[in-house]
């Protein structure tokens, strides 16, 4: 079974801070990854996805995330968080060729002016 | 072109009672996903339908929950005897027609907030 881990349950930064989420993944099989962010009362919105090819994959909103398959890390980055980027952030996977998607637990990214 | 619907957006409901939750996804979308989110946790899995079929039930509880998508109107999934611990946000996402193989990017709704009293 697949299992999805975000290290941070929140993160604060300063507004023009860079930052990193980071999600790790434990599967025994070749997997999907995507990063969803949820604004306040809000549905999820898709971020960025990796499914194959460049292992740096450029999302939305200037996010970015790098799929490192030796360490089964998709961390997301962004060089420069505005106040906007206040939300929760959802790591997830699912089984190439499956549909169902595992969630991680959220990382809380809270922008500070 | 309209995003996936939920409605009501927000539930209150008595112990014992039903809830009744609807999701209609997007145009041209045949694939509904109903996942759960508990307070403070991440999104889980439910159930995966295409019209008139059901094609991965294995997140659902075993009893009380219910899933259809019927070949005319919105998907609903149907909560019986409702529990407290039932309290959640049911979040409902659409993708379109699946190339074999391949794996299509999953649309949101807005979710309902079920509470239960």
């Amino acid at each position: 079974a697949q299992s999805v881990t975000q290290l941070d349950s929140q993160v604060p930064v300063f507004e023009e801070a860079p930052v990193e989420l980071r999600c790790n993944y434990s599967s025994s099989v070749s997997v999907y990854l995507f990063w969803y962010v949820q604004y306040p009362n809000q549905g999820l919105q898709l971020l960025l996805k990796y499914l194959s090819g460049s292992t740096l994959v450029k999302g939305i909103n200037g996010f970015e995330a790098e799929f490192n398959k030796s360490q089964t890390s998709f961390h997301l980055r962004k060089p420069s968080v505005h106040i906007s980027d206040t939300a929760e952030y959802f790591c997830a996977v699912s089984l190439q060729g499956a549909q169902k998607l595992v969630f991680g637990q959220g990382t809380r990214l809270t922008i500070n002016p | 072109n309209a995003g996936v619907m939920q409605n009501p957006r927000h539930l209150v409901r008595r112990r014992g009672q039903e809830a009744r939750l609807r999701c209609s996804p997007m145009k041209g979308h045949s694939h509904v996903y109903w996942y759960r989110q508990l307070p403070e946790e991440g999104l889980k899995f439910m159930v995966y339908l295409q019209k008139e079929n059901i094609i991965d039930e294995s997140g659902m509880p075993k009893e009380r929950f219910s899933a259809e998508f019927p070949k005319e109107g919105p998907s609903i999934l149907r909560i019986q005897q409702v529990v407290r611990g039932d309290s959640a946000a049911y979040f409902c996402a659409s993708s379109p027609t699946r190339q074999p193989g391949s794996t299509d990017t999953q649309y949101f709704g807005p979710g309902t907030r079920l509470t239960v009293l």
